[in-house]
């Protein structure tokens, strides 16, 4: 079975600031994963997904992920907050073969400070 | 905008009332899937299509039902509601039916049970 943890459902940073957004996966396949970014009243928008290839994945806004696999992590990171990055983030990872269903974390919801 | 379309966008009926949730696939995928997602529950996979068959059952409740017409376009019935439906329902698609593929999310049908 494919689980994912995300610590912090709340995390604050300044405008500027490291984003740093955690993700532990457990898989019992060899995992794909992925980062989904949702705005107040909308569907989730994909940032960024992990499936095998290099381990350092660039997303869409600035943000990357790195698969760590000796740490069954990966973790959500963006240099520099900017306000229009407060929002909720979802890590998921993809289900087994015939059933490719995504698990999702708790979600961890980002605020910028200004 | 993902390309996927849902409605209606918000549904508000009475326990015991059954609806329909429509959502319409981006042009050319052919794999369908439901999401739920409550604040208790967080975001829970219910089912899985692939041109016209089910291909994956989650946490879905025997009250609900699903189908996906030769068109593509994927139906979520829900019947005998609860309060506890009360829910916002996602729709997402993909090209294929594989661990790597990207699911693409509709804006999602919010649905409350009075």
């Amino acid at each position: 079975a494919q689980s994912v943890t995300q610590l912090g459902s709340h995390v604050s940073v300044s405008e500027g600031a490291l984003v740093l957004l955690r993700c532990n996966y457990s898989s019992s396949v060899p995992p794909y994963l992925f980062w989904y970014v949702q705005y107040p009243n909308q569907g989730l928008q994909l940032l960024l997904k992990y499936t095998s290839a290099a381990t350092l994945v660039k997303g869409i806004n600035g943000f990357e992920a790195e698969f760590k696999k000796s740490e069954t992590s990966f973790h959500l990171t963006k240099p520099s907050a900017h306000m229009s990055d407060a929002a909720e983030y979802f890590c998921a990872v993809s289900g087994s073969v015939g059933n490719e269903k995504l698990t999702f974390g708790t979600g961890t919801r980002l605020t910028i400070i200004p | 905008d993902s390309g996927v379309t849902q409605t209606p966008k918000h549904l508000i009926t009475a326990t015991g009332q059954r609806v329909t949730l429509r959502c319409s696939p981006r042009s050319g995928d052919l794999s369908v899937y439901w999401y739920q997602q409550s604040l208790d529950q967080g975001l829970q996979f219910l089912i899985q299509y692939y041109n016209g068959e089910e291909r994956a059952k989650g946490n879905i409740l025997e009250r609900f039902s699903a189908q996906q017409f030769p068109d593509l376009h994927s139906e979520l019935n829900l019947s005998s509601l609860e309060l506890g439906d009360s829910a916002l329902y996602f729709c997402a698609s993909s090209e294929q039916s594989t661990r790597a593929d990207t699911q693409y999310f509709g804006p999602g049908t919010r649905l409350t049970v009075l």
